[in-house]
């Protein structure tokens, strides 16, 4: 089945420093999606990717898929606070909407 | 209003006995869906539900039956709790799309922190 790799599964960084987070499909993926789910929260949508080797941002989010469709990554510039949470990828294959979680990489920001 | 509701928050109860767990969503989707968190936070989607149509049921025990009395409802029985079912229960929906190049988001509700003594 379907498998999602996300690495690393956590990052403490000091604030104003910035933060990736990868994710890697053993399958081509049709899109990728990206959540949030703060501390005691529940997962937020923040984007979806659909075309080969698409970039998106959100201010100082910047969200890109692989030319393969296989992988994707999360960059956030210049971390605050309020960054802090779990940013999980999802994927799904062609034709499906059943989405297949990583395990999460968890940000800690050190004021 | 709240996109994706669930009852109860929190649910602690014994092992053996049989719980249910409610999830109601108001945003006209099509589709529903229930993911377990254990505590290491990894989210595992155990059941999906097209207009009250099962579609997805992922190796999942028996003991959880999913039942849809209609689409802006999606509904957990859990019978028989054992400790390894702890974990926070999330449900969500999404728009059903045709095509392939139509994805949605999943909406998710706040989910419900079992915990079996």
């Amino acid at each position: 089945g379907q498998q999602v790799m996300q690495i690393p599964q956590y990052q403490h960084v000091q604030e104003g420093e910035d933060f990736t987070t990868y994710c890697n499909s053993s399958t081509t993926l049709s899109n990728i999606q990206w959540y949030k789910q703060r501390p005691g929260g529940h997962p937020v949508f923040l984007i979806q990717l659909v075309k080969s080797g698409e970039v998106k941002k959100q201010k100082r989010l910047t969200f890109q898929f692989g030319e393969a469709k296989k992988n994707s990554s999360l960059h956030i510039t210049a971390t605050q606070t309020t960054d802090v949470g779990t940013y999980f990828c999802a994927g799904s294959g062609a034709g499906s909407y059943q989405l297949t979680f990583g395990k999460g990489t968890k940000l800690s920001v050190i004021p | 209003d709240t996109a994706v509701s669930q009852t109860p928050k929190y649910l602690v109860t014994q092992m053996g006995n049989d719980k249910s767990i409610k999830c109601e969503q108001n945003l006209g989707h099509d589709t529903m869906y229930w993911y377990k968190q254990d505590s290491k936070k990894f989210l595992k989607i155990m059941f999906s539900y097209n207009n009250k149509e099962l579609i997805i049921n992922e190796t999942v025990p028996n003991r959880f039956s999913p039942k849809s009395p209609d689409k802006a409802h999606l509904n957990l029985h859990i019978n028989s709790l054992e400790l390894g079912d702890s974990a926070v229960y999330f449900c969500a929906s999404s728009r059903k799309t045709s095509g392939v190049s139509s994805y949605n988001e999943q909406f998710f509700g706040p989910g419900t922190r079992l915990t079996v003594l």
